[in-house]
């Protein structure tokens, strides 16, 4: 299995939205439902956002939005704080109890 | 909501073995499939293996052969045992709860150095 393709970094204004993608295959992304998203602070553990492609976790910000089109993935994050700057990880279900992760991206809010 | 707490990591030689212990609590272990997730310094994540409730498992191509996941319902707890420890096995280990086909609880990591 190939790691799903991220953007390795990406960048917004406070306030603004941003959109990360991941790309996959129709053997993982584009053939399930099950694309999740996390959240990893420097030096801590990841934290679902997003799983099931567009369901939140409770105590996630509605501002966190998922979807889905064929191939590709997105994280959609409006109304950008400070806090939101970290990296970000999606992940596919693959079939046969496998999963596969992104390569991570670096959000930046200028 | 449930914690999961890793422990065993440490510095082993290339070709070493090592045990990766993994201790739930606050859920109902037997009703979740539990990963491993590692990530290596500075990289990204990887999945390295799932055990499902039927004590079925799965392995990633890069550890198959090498690492065995083994659950405990007893004690609630899931175990790595990692053989044939290579540098490129050099990361920080998570226990992972998988819930809706997402990885929903994660531990704190357990850093692996493999080095001579």
């Amino acid at each position: 299995q190939s790691a799903l393709t991220q953007p390795r970094s990406v960048s917004g204004s406070p306030g603004q939205s941003v959109t990360i993608s991941c790309t996959g295959t129709s053997s993982d992304v584009g053939g399930y439902h099950y694309v999740s998203w996390y959240q990893q602070h420097p030096g801590k553990a990841p934290k679902l956002m997003i799983y099931n492609v567009n369901s939140r976790p409770s105590g996630v910000p509605d501002r966190f939005s998922g979807s889905k089109s064929g191939n590709t993935a997105s994280l959609t994050i409006s109304g950008l704080q400070a806090e939101d700057e970290t990296d970000y990880y999606c992940c596919s279900y693959a079939g046969n109890y496998i999963w596969v992760f992104g390569g991570g991206t670096k959000l930046t809010v200028l | 909501e449930g914690q999961l707490l890793e422990s065993g990591g440490g510095l082993v030689q290339p070709g070493g073995s090592l045990r990766l212990s993994c201790a739930a609590s606050g859920f109902t272990f037997t009703n979740y499939a539990m990963s491993w997730v590692r990530q290596a310094p500075g990289k990204g994540l990887e999945w390295v293996s799932t055990i499902l409730n039927s004590g079925h498992t799965v392995y990633a191509e890069s550890v198959k052969g090498r690492f065995t996941i083994s659950r405990d319902n007893s004690k609630n707890t899931v175990s790595l045992q990692m053989n044939s420890l290579r540098a490129g096995d050099t990361a920080v280990y998570y226990c992972t709860q998988l819930d809706y086909y997402a990885h929903r609880i994660w531990g704190q990591g357990t850093m692996v150095t493999v080095s001579s």
